[in-house]
């Protein structure tokens, strides 16, 4: 099994360009969640998705949007990039449901904003 | 809603023990706990749900205390390859809707 597989790994993007990071899962889980991890910040939720076709705001959601049309999928988009938004990202899935599960993280994207 | 972690850095001999603590404003449902080395992704260690219940996992171990919303991690007679950042997830219950919060992390840093 692949597990939790981003994709890119890395990215240099200018401001304002757009771009989209891709999360898939071969797990058949039903919740799947966006992290940006930055120095001293710990893992902060941007976007979080219970099941497909569901989408719910985390803790920093401006500047991101989500999409799940297919369970296995969840991507996060950027519309506009600023420098702020430079950070390692992780996507994580999980189970979910009534009974709490432990999360499965891919390897991060690197992505750089200048 | 973050939970929030203590202490924020420990350095300890290889052999010593280390107590990592987790607390939240808001009633949990669970408690979760990974570690992250370098580089790398977060890595799952153990789940603890509402109940007080306690977990290990060779040398380390949590507890849930559900009344006051924290959870310790135990780790003893600590090895090198338990340096890392360690960070507890948080989960409220939301009748189905529940999100996995982290804490800040603890950095975790063990010398020879």
């Amino acid at each position: 099994n692949a597990g939790v597989t981003q994709t890119p790994k890395f990215r240099v993007l200018k401001t304002g360009q757009s771009m989209t990071l891709l999360c898939a899962q071969d797990m058949n889980h039903e919740y799947m969640y966006w992290y940006r991890q930055d120095p001293g910040m710990g893992l902060r939720l941007i976007h979080y998705s219970v099941g497909e076709g569901t989408t719910a705001k985390g803790e920093v959601p401006d500047g991101y949007n989500v999409s799940r049309l297919k369970k296995q999928n969840f991507l996060l988009g950027l519309e506009s990039a600023a420098p702020s938004q430079t950070s390692v990202y992780f996507c994580a899935s999980s189970y979910g449901e009534a009974l709490s599960t432990e999360a499965f993280f891919g390897q991060g994207t690197r992505l750089t904003v200048v | 809603q973050q939970p929030v972690q203590s202490p924020q850095a420990v350095i300890l001999r290889e052999g010593e023990d280390a107590v990592i603590n987790c607390s939240s404003s808001k009633a949990l449902y669970s408690v979760h706990w990974y570690r992250q080395k370098h580089g790398e992704a977060p890595v799952f260690l153990m789940i603890l749900l509402k109940g007080g219940e306690q977990k290990g996992h060779e040398k380390i171990s949590a507890s849930f205390n559900e009344k006051k919303q924290q959870s310790s991690l135990y780790l003893t007679a600590s090895q090198l390859s338990y340096s890392g950042t360690y960070f507890c997830g948080t989960e409220i219950s939301n009748f189905g809707n529940e999100k996995l919060t982290f804490g800040t992390g603890t950095r975790l840093t063990i010398i020879p």
